[in-house]
């Protein structure tokens, strides 16, 4: 059964400072791993998705790693804002059980 | 291009009784995937259409069902309702006919059963 975990599992930090997210899964058996953000009493938004056969994403001040072999990945935000303040989900999808499995999420608090 | 499209997203039931869930995903979207989100099991896989097919499905009790239309609109029903089924029920749809497309999430519906 897959497991995704989620270090930290809260962090407060000043704004300008750059946010390092981390997710590990035990299954490397994955199609793919996607990161989501979800604001308090909302949906999930997708930010980043990365493919098993690729090392990185990139979107604006958002990259994301993917490390399949040893089942982690990496969620870094340049330069964070308030607006940045939310909870990041990352979410593996299994090529074994076609499904996908979430983490706890980390909740980011970014002080102005 | 309208999203992922949810409701009710808020509603309040009693023990026993059952409730119905409706998503409309983005124009041209075919799957659509339900998740229960609780604080205590975070967000856990409820089942998955793909062209009025239930692909997959975890590991939730029988009272929990879903169905997708031609139009690949989707609900899911949850009959006998209990206390520990209070939870945001989120659906997501994605485009690809594979299993490799992302997910695009609505608002969700916020249960609560008193």
């Amino acid at each position: 059964k897959q497991e995704v975990t989620q270090i930290p599992a809260a962090l407060s930090v000043p704004e300008g400072e750059n946010l390092v997210l981390n997710c590990s899964f035990t299954d490397s058996a994955i199609y793919n791993l996607q990161w989501f953000r979800q604001d308090p009493g909302k949906g999930l938004t997708s930010l980043l998705l990365i493919q098993s056969s690729q090392r990185e994403q990139t979107s604006g001040r958002l990259n994301a790693s993917l490390d399949k072999s040893s089942g982690r990945s990496t969620l870094y935000i340049a330069a964070s804002q308030p607006g940045d303040s939310a909870t990041y989900l990352c979410a593996v999808f299994g090529s074994n059980d076609y499904k996908l499995s979430f983490g706890a999420g980390t909740t980011v608090t970014v002080r102005a | 291009k309208a999203g992922v499209t949810q409701t009710p997203r808020y509603l309040i039931k009693t023990r026993g009784q059952q409730v119905t869930l409706s998503c409309s995903p983005i124009s041209g979207h075919r799957s659509v995937s339900w998740y229960q989100q609780t604080p205590g099991q975070g967000l856990q896989f409820l089942f998955e259409y793909f062209s009025e097919t239930q692909r997959n499905k975890g590991n939730f009790p029988g009272r929990f069902s879903g169905r997708q239309f031609s139009n690949s609109r989707s609900e899911m029903n949850v009959s006998t309702l209990e206390l520990g089924d209070s939870a945001l029920y989120l659906c997501a749809s994605s485009p690809a006919d594979s299993y490799t497309g992302e997910l695009f999430f609505g608002e969700g519906s916020r249960l609560t059963v008193l």
